[in-house]
């Protein structure tokens, strides 16, 4: 069956240290990959994504994401993070045939 | 573009009670989304539309749950009778295509049925 796994539940950096976010799917083929940040109160709101081509996806806020077919990761980077960056940040998956699924979420806390 | 609007933005209801939760999607845009957020089982696709007709609904719980979209700017999601249960946040998105196209999400209904 499908899935989106997001193997951290919570992670917390200091700002301005480097930050990635983790996302692997079981699919049967290459999937459109999403990423997508719920700041508290707030719906959710588009980082990047990738359908195809350069894996290497540049997004919005400074983010970026690589898509590594052999590992079936898509993970969130951030070279420098602003403690503006502090939410729930969702890796969702849609296959041909398939509907959207979102993983669980990770929440980032970012220490001044 | 005012975006995704949801109403209302927080409804209490008690137990048994029906519960109308409204979206109005971006101009344009074909789909139609309703998610639901809780903690426990994070975010569940309830049901999709394309053009006004619902293409998928096997996400909705159960038959206290039903949904509407009467025309190409509006859709409902009811729930009757309501339970505590049924506390969430629901979320409305939509999006020009299916597939590679973003999801524009609504800010959400927190939902509280005591």
């Amino acid at each position: 069956a499908q899935s989106v796994t997001q193997p951290d539940i919570h992670i917390t950096v200091s700002e301005g240290a480097s930050l990635e976010l983790r996302c692997n799917y079981s699919y049967g083929a290459t999937p459109y990959l999403f990423w997508y940040v719920q700041s508290p109160g707030q719906g959710l709101q588009l980082l990047l994504k990738y359908f195809s081509g350069d894996t290497l996806v540049q997004g919005i806020k400074g983010f970026e994401a690589e898509f590594k077919r052999s590992q079936s990761s898509f993970n969130l980077r951030k070279p420098s993070v602003h403690w503006s960056d502090a939410a729930e940040y969702f890796c969702a998956v849609e296959s041909y045939g398939q509907n959207f699924v979102f993983g669980p979420g990770t929440r980032l806390s970012v220490l001044p | 573009d005012a975006g995704v609007i949801q109403s209302p933005r927080h409804e209490v209801t008690e137990m048994g009670q029906e519960v109308t939760l409204r979206c109005k999607p971006i101009s344009g845009h074909d789909y139609l989304f309703w998610y639901r957020q809780t903690m426990m089982r994070g975010l569940e696709l309830l049901i999709y539309f394309n053009n006004n007709v619902p293409i998928d609904d096997s996400g909705m719980p159960e038959d206290r749950f039903s949904a509407k979209m009467p025309n190409a700017s509006f859709s409902t999601l009811k729930i009757q009778p309501s339970e505590p249960r049924d506390s969430a946040v629901y979320f409305c998105a939509s999006s020009l295509s299916s597939g590679s196209d973003t999801q524009y999400f609504g800010p959400g209904t927190r939902l509280t049925v005591l």
